[in-house]
């Protein structure tokens, strides 16, 4: 099955600063690259994603880069705000099964 | 418009006890999920459902039962609790969006519901 690694698991940064977190996953199969962030007492909500056909997206200061071949995406989050702290998760699609990982706690600090 | 519903939200059980977690979804999505989270690990697929009356395993789904008898329910039961059991399950649904043979449909979350087992 899919295996999907995240770092780094937390990730503390100024308030204005530059955060990314990079996920590696396992399944060349795998086409579809979901972002969902986790606030505190919550469910986890989408964010953004991308497709295996796509290498960039962006979404205001919220940005997605995929690498296929290294079978490597990261997150980018550019001006970070206190509102921006929470728990993040990438997960890998393959067929009907979305696989998570690991979560990255990010912390901003005003 | 109340999205996706868990109850309970929260509830201890001794080791042996059953239970049952319902899911409620009123967006009329084909496709419902359990997911356990556990500290460090992310959200782990317990089982899944692709449309009313079909189920299929995920991940880790040894000690878990499911059934979507309808579209808008998704079940999952604890035939005997264990410890190991202890977690935070979180039910989702999504639309279908197909793409490439996968769906990429938008997962939405209930709120999660927190078991433990002594």
């Amino acid at each position: 099955g899919e295996n999907v690694e995240q770092h780094p698991s937390t990730l503390s940064v100024q308030e204005g600063d530059s955060a990314v977190i990079k996920c590696t996953y396992s399944d060349s199969a795998s086409n579809y690259f979901p972002w969902y962030k986790q606030e505190l007492g919550k469910g986890p909500q989408l964010i953004i994603d991308i497709r295996s056909n796509v290498g960039e997206k962006k979404d205001q200061r919220i940005a997605v880069t995929l690498n296929k071949t290294a079978k490597h995406f990261s997150l980018h989050i550019t001006e970070t705000q206190p509102e921006d702290s929470a728990v993040y998760f990438c997960a890998a699609n393959r067929r009907n099964m979305l696989t998570f990982g690991g979560g990255t706690r990010l912390m901003v600090k005003p | 418009n109340a999205g996706v519903t868990q109850t309970p939200k929260f509830r201890v059980l001794k080791t042996g006890q059953s239970m049952t977690l319902l899911c409620a979804q009123d967006m009329n999505h084909e496709y419902m999920y359990w997911y356990r989270q556990d500290p460090g690990m992310g959200l782990r697929l317990i089982h899944y459902s692709v449309g009313e009356g079909t189920t299929a395993k995920g991940e880790v789904p040894d000690g878990y039962n499911v059934s979507r008898l309808k579209k808008q329910n998704f079940l999952l039961g604890l035939e005997s609790a264990a410890p190991s059991q202890t977690s935070v399950y979180f039910c989702a649904s999504s639309y279908l969006r197909s793409s490439g043979g996968s769906n990429t449909g938008e997962l939405f979350f209930g709120e999660g519901s927190r078991l433990t087992v002594l």
